[in-house]
């Protein structure tokens, strides 16, 4: 079966530390992959995606993630975390043969302290 | 350019109504789903469609039927509510036909309650 899975509920920062929010994917072949943010009450928002290429990759507001095969994990890190950063954080993954199909992590809640 | 666009925002059924839930999109995407949200679960797939008049079933489809007449619309409908369908509804579409390479845009959710 097809997961994605997100290890910790929570992740607190103090405000310029630097951040990580785990996560490892159990797909199979080449899986596409994707960080997304969720503020309260809206939809998920788009962050970075990794396809192909060098393993770490650059997305919005700072954000990036490294993609690590051998360990087939994708975690997202920032290295000076703010305040407006605290929000729900969502790994997926899509299997490239799949149609239709992206499996999502259960979410981690970032919170950043000033 | 609206987006996506999910009504209503807020709902509340009795156990046994039925009722649609509206997205449209006006990105000219092909590809449309419904993700329900559930504290802890995280997104899971409900409908998902390719394209009008091609619908398929995600990994949650049971007590949800789904449409796709236009590329624009993809409502979800709920037969007969049942309190287990209380839950956060999102919609998204992705210019991407095949293998979602493109990231999914979303609406903003319908928070059903059902008692």
């Amino acid at each position: 079966a097809q997961s994605v899975a997100q290890p910790e509920d929570q992740v607190n920062v103090a405000e310029g530390n630097p951040l990580t929010v785990k996560c490892t994917y159990s797909v199979s072949g080449n899986p596409y992959l994707f960080w997304y943010v969720q503020y309260p009450n809206r939809g998920l928002q788009f962050l970075l995606k990794y396809i192909t290429g060098d393993n770490l990759v650059k997305g919005s507001y700072g954000f990036e993630a490294e993609f690590n095969k051998s360990q087939t994990s994708f975690h997202l890190k920032k290295p000076s975390a703010l305040v407006s950063d605290s929000a729900l954080y969502f790994c997926a993954a899509s299997r490239g043969s799949t149609l239709g199909r992206l499996y999502f992590g259960r979410g981690t809640q970032l919170t950043v302290w000033p | 350019n609206a987006g996506v666009t999910q009504t209503p925002k807020f709902q509340v059924l009795k156990t046994g109504q039925s009722m649609t839930l509206q997205c449209a999109q006006d990105m000219n995407h092909e590809y449309m789903s419904w993700y329900r949200q559930d504290p802890g679960m995280g997104l899971r797939l409900i409908h998902y469609s390719v394209g009008a008049g091609i619908t398929d079933q995600g990994e949650v489809p049971n007590g949800y039927n789904v449409s796709r007449s236009t590329t624009e619309d993809f409502p979800l409908r709920l037969l007969s509510a049942a309190p287990s369908q209380t839950s956060v509804y999102f919609c998204a579409s992705s210019p991407n036909l095949g293998t979602l390479n493109s990231p999914l845009h979303f609406g903003n959710g319908t928070r059903l309650t059902v008692t």
